[in-house]
């Protein structure tokens, strides 16, 4: 399977803390993109790293792709409880192309 | 402006009859894929539109999946006969290629009893 892994499978933080989730993929990619779920609904885009990018950085948000690795992490700083919510990395293999979706962290920030 | 729309936001059908989903993508997005989200297999690609080009159908799980996309806008999933094992969120997105992010829409909750 071309699905990638995410660690931990849960994570549960107080207000004010760090929360780091990792993801890891099999093969060779054209982006990564991490995504917020609330309530099992509709996905928030929140980054979208390139293959030839090694850190991006939005707001709180922190990320960090080692292709030599296949990885990328994901940082949340400052933590809120409205950061509560399950987060999923996505990987593209070709320019507009579907997305291969890890099973995802689900992050309970509690105040 | 608008975003990604759906629907029903909800379904709940008996087994072995047809379903239609509904997709209204962004404004000006070439691209349209369809997702399905169960307990037990996580975030599944099925379906990815592209301008003209014929429609990458790889993530169907059986000939019971299909789906169109008229205009190059809106799209229908259409799942006949449906099985127990179909009940999922059904989510949509739609992308410019060129930024490559996809926007999703809220989802179609499908109870097949």
């Amino acid at each position: 399977s071309q699905q990638g892994e995410e660690d931990p499978q849960a994570l549960s933080i107080q207000e004010g803390e760090n929360a780091t989730m990792n993801c890891s993929y099999k093969t060779s990619i054209n982006n990564l993109q991490w995504y917020r779920q609330n309530s099992g609904r509709g996905l928030v885009h929140l980054i979208l790293i390139r293959s030839n990018e090694r850190e991006k950085h939005s707001g709180r948000l922190r990320v960090t792709l080692d292709t030599s690795k296949k990885s990328s992490s994901l940082l949340i700083t400052a933590s809120r409880a409205a950061d509560t919510a399950s987060y999923f990395c996505a990987t593209a293999y070709n320019q507009g192309g579907k997305l291969i979706f890890g099973q995802g962290t689900e992050l309970s920030v509690k105040p | 402006g608008a975003g990604v729309s759906q629907s029903p936001s909800n379904k709940v059908t008996e087994k072995g009859k047809d379903v239609e989903l509904r997709c209204d993508p962004i404004s000006g997005h070439t691209a349209l894929y369809w997702y399905r989200q169960s307990l037990g297999q996580g975030l599944e690609f099925l379906i990815y539109f592209q301008g003209n080009s014929a429609p990458d159908k790889s993530g169907l799980p059986s000939d019971r999946f299909s789906a169109e996309r008229t205009g190059g806008s809106v799209s229908t999933l259409t799942i006949q006969r449906t099985q127990q094992e179909d009940s999922a969120v059904y989510l949509c997105a739609s992308s410019s290629v060129i930024q490559e992010t996809q926007y999703f829409g809220p989802g179609t909750r499908l109870l097949v009893l």
